[in-house]
């Protein structure tokens, strides 16, 4: 069962305009999420989290809203630069005392000059 | 900067072969984590040690996949026999200590092809 889901595949914007990268999620024990960046040949990369008792956090140009309710997530970065083009990963976390991450399956964003 | 070495970057080996991966993680960090990454997929998430015991290995394929860290540092993921559905991408990450707050930095990764 995939406890965490990014329904979209891919994504394309034009630079400086907003991108919004979704998650949602079912395991109701989750209260902390991630998402990591990644590019071609490298690694994931931490990108921005938010814990369960927040519904809001930022980092510059990127923006994580949590909704609980409706066990959903979205990470917008405004305003979008083709250095952004890559594979965007949602992480979940909670229930166990070990950190263990569940990812989603990616979106794919490219940011068009 | 510090960062989590793997090599193998490439390996292609025929089904029913023996393969090897190996990581290094970033100094002094004592939770290591093996991840498999299917094309169009996240990663999924093999094994986790903490310093040089296993503290989770529940979706590790216990009867081909074997891991260790005998010295708490770095670590060897091994496949025998390699099957088709093994083709993937193994990443290794590693963090400070265990728990979800503490930030999982991941390596290139390992790109296995089995013919």
């Amino acid at each position: 069962d995939q406890q965490v889901k990014q329904n979209s595949p891919s994504l394309s914007v034009q630079e400086g305009r907003i991108s919004i990268l979704n998650c949602d999620y079912t395991n109701s024990m989750f209260d902390y999420f991630l998402w990591y960046k990644k590019y071609p040949a490298e690694g994931p990369t931490f990108l921005i989290s938010i814990s369960s008792i927040k519904d809001k956090n930022e980092d510059g140009r990127f923006t994580v809203f949590l909704n609980k309710s409706a066990k959903h997530l979205s990470l917008h970065i405004v305003p979008s630069q083709p250095g952004d083009s890559a594979v965007y990963f949602c992480a979940a976390a909670g229930g166990t005392s070990y950190g263990k991450l569940t990812f989603g399956q990616g979106t794919i964003l490219t940011v068009h000059p | 900067e510090a960062e989590v070495a793997q090599s193998p970057r490439y390996k292609i080996t025929e089904k029913s072969q023996a393969v090897a991966f190996w990581c290094d993680p970033i100094s002094g960090h004592a939770t290591l984590y093996w991840y498999r990454q299917i094309l169009g997929q996240g990663p999924e998430l093999l094994v986790q040690f903490q310093d040089e015991s296993v503290v989770d290995d529940s979706q590790l394929p216990k009867d081909r996949f074997s891991a260790e860290r005998l010295k708490g540092v770095d670590s060897t993921l091994k496949i025998q026999p390699a099957e088709l559905g093994d083709s993937a991408m193994y990443l290794c990450a590693s963090s400070l200590y265990a728990g979800a707050y503490n930030e999982q930095f991941f390596g290139p990764g390992t790109r296995l092809t089995v013919l």
